[in-house]
């Protein structure tokens, strides 16, 4: 069946402007989970939606971070005013009631 | 609270050699563990994982046992291959909790030679 699958896969823009990342978890997943991986951190988790709820939203690093899903499947996650220091790869995750989660391709995001 | 530490890397082997990738934990509940891999241009896969003690997940001749009187996930294999060049991870995920979400160690580059 098909995986987790997550728009664009690469995107480059300039400091300052908004951008918005694309999920489409595996079908009938619940649980939608996005993570950051970059060089200095390692993978660090963003935020957990379980149906269109976001009952974990403790690892958005700003209030320039913000996600939602809706219909309980696509989710997408907002960054407004983009730095420098936003530049890594974002992962979308997706899993059933807790089993094992399934990692998405990501999105590569430079910020100029 | 919850953590991962992993042996630091890069490490670098021939082929045909053992491999160890330490992991320890630290967790507030019951854990699941886990090893996810990353192949070079790709990413996150599930490479096995243990949901209780003494369990042992395998897979691709990859082993790790879920000890859990020394809190440690050590990854073995005993002859690597060039095509097992990746970066693996070790995770965590605490049972019970309504959140269910993963904690990552920093991840090991393994570089096998020919």
């Amino acid at each position: 069946g098909a995986g987790v699958s997550q728009s664009p896969s690469n995107k480059v823009t300039e400091k300052g402007k908004d951008v918005e990342l694309r999920c489409d978890p595996i079908s009938g997943h619940t649980a939608l989970y996005w993570y950051r991986q970059s060089l200095g951190q390692g993978l660090e988790f963003l935020i957990y939606f379980q149906g269109n709820s976001a009952p974990d939203k403790s690892g958005l690093p700003s209030d320039r971070f913000s996600a939602e899903r809706t219909g309980g499947s696509v989710s997408t996650l907002t960054i407004q005013r983009t730095q420098q220091e936003d530049s890594a790869v974002y992962l979308c995750a997706s899993s059933s009631a807790q089993e094992t989660q399934y990692f998405g391709p990501g999105t590569r995001l430079l910020v100029l | 609270g919850n953590s991962v530490t992993q042996m630091e890397g890069p490490v670098t082997l021939s082929e045909e050699a053992f491999l160890t990738i330490n992991c320890t934990y630290t967790a507030t509940g019951y854990p699941s563990l886990f090893w996810y891999v990353q192949y070079p241009g790709e990413g996150l896969q599930l490479l096995l994982k243990a949901t209780k003690a003494d369990d042992k997940g395998s897979n691709k001749g990859f082993e790790a046992t879920y000890r859990k009187e020394t809190t440690s996930f050590h990854l073995e294999k005993g002859s690597v291959q060039v095509s097992d060049s990746a970066v693996y991870f070790c995770a965590l995920m605490v049972r019970g909790s309504t959140l269910g979400r993963l904690y990552f160690g920093r991840g090991t580059q393994l570089t096998v030679w020919p």
